[in-house]
């Protein structure tokens, strides 16, 4: 399995405070991706990063900033939590190429009261 | 815009059967195409996959097929067993860094 984990795996916080979530890797892979999977809509991605301090808006990143400033960490933040933001969580790692196999972390479960 | 769809949220099989799942897609301009399984409380999983090139593409129990005149492909199990229940999500990729998935066919193998 790919070294991949999240932190923290549970959160419960109120709308609108600022929450981090973590993502670190220890396979040295280029690519890194927050995704989040909310029921009838699949996974779907907020931000990305194809190096440190290069990264790329996904197809929901509206309220969410990210940063990677070493290859190993990818931090997704939540700058005034919202109860639409209440979902689970997933990091992803790749090196990319044709097929761009994903590899996913555990997931991180938010929930916004 | 979705533009892969998986128009089936969820699917019963029995045990020993065939389970076949089905996934459409929009863009003509992809060219890979992915499976993923998810257990509860778990990351999705990498199952198989298929470049447009191809119409077939097999490993072990699984099976992805492609019809790109109909933007279809499908994933079969044969024969199923309860340790395949799961969400299966399938991918698309043009080829670059992202992945566009589909929203996921909740598979239940019924003992």
């Amino acid at each position: 399995d790919a070294g991949i984990t999240q932190s923290p795996r549970h959160k419960v916080t109120e709308t609108g405070t600022p929450v981090t979530l973590r993502c670190h890797q220890t396979e040295n892979h280029r690519y890194m991706y927050w995704y989040r999977q909310d029921p009838g809509h699949g996974l779907r991605l907020i931000h990305y990063s194809y190096g440190v301090k290069d990264t790329d808006k996904g197809e929901v990143s509206d309220g969410y900033s990210v940063s990677r400033s070493k290859t190993e960490d990818f931090l997704l933040t939540l700058e005034s939590a919202t109860s639409s933001q209440t979902s689970v969580y997933f990091c992803a790692i790749s090196d990319g190429g044709g097929y761009n196999e994903q590899f996913f972390g555990p997931g991180t479960r938010l929930t916004v009261l | 815009d979705q533009q892969v769809k998986q128009n089936s949220p969820s699917l019963s099989v029995q045990e020993g059967r065939i389970s076949i799942l089905n996934c459409d897609y929009t863009n003509s301009m992809f060219d890979y195409f992915l499976w993923y399984k998810k257990y509860p409380a778990e990351g999705p999983t990498f199952l198989i996959s298929i470049s447009s090139i191809k119409d077939k593409n097999e490993d072990g129990r699984f099976t992805v097929f492609l019809n790109k005149s109909a933007k279809h492909l499908s994933l079969h199990i044969v024969p199923s067993q309860p340790g395949d229940s799961a969400v299966y999500f399938c991918a698309a990729n043009f080829g670059n860094e992202k992945l566009t998935f589909g929203t996921g066919t909740r598979l239940t193998i019924i003992p």
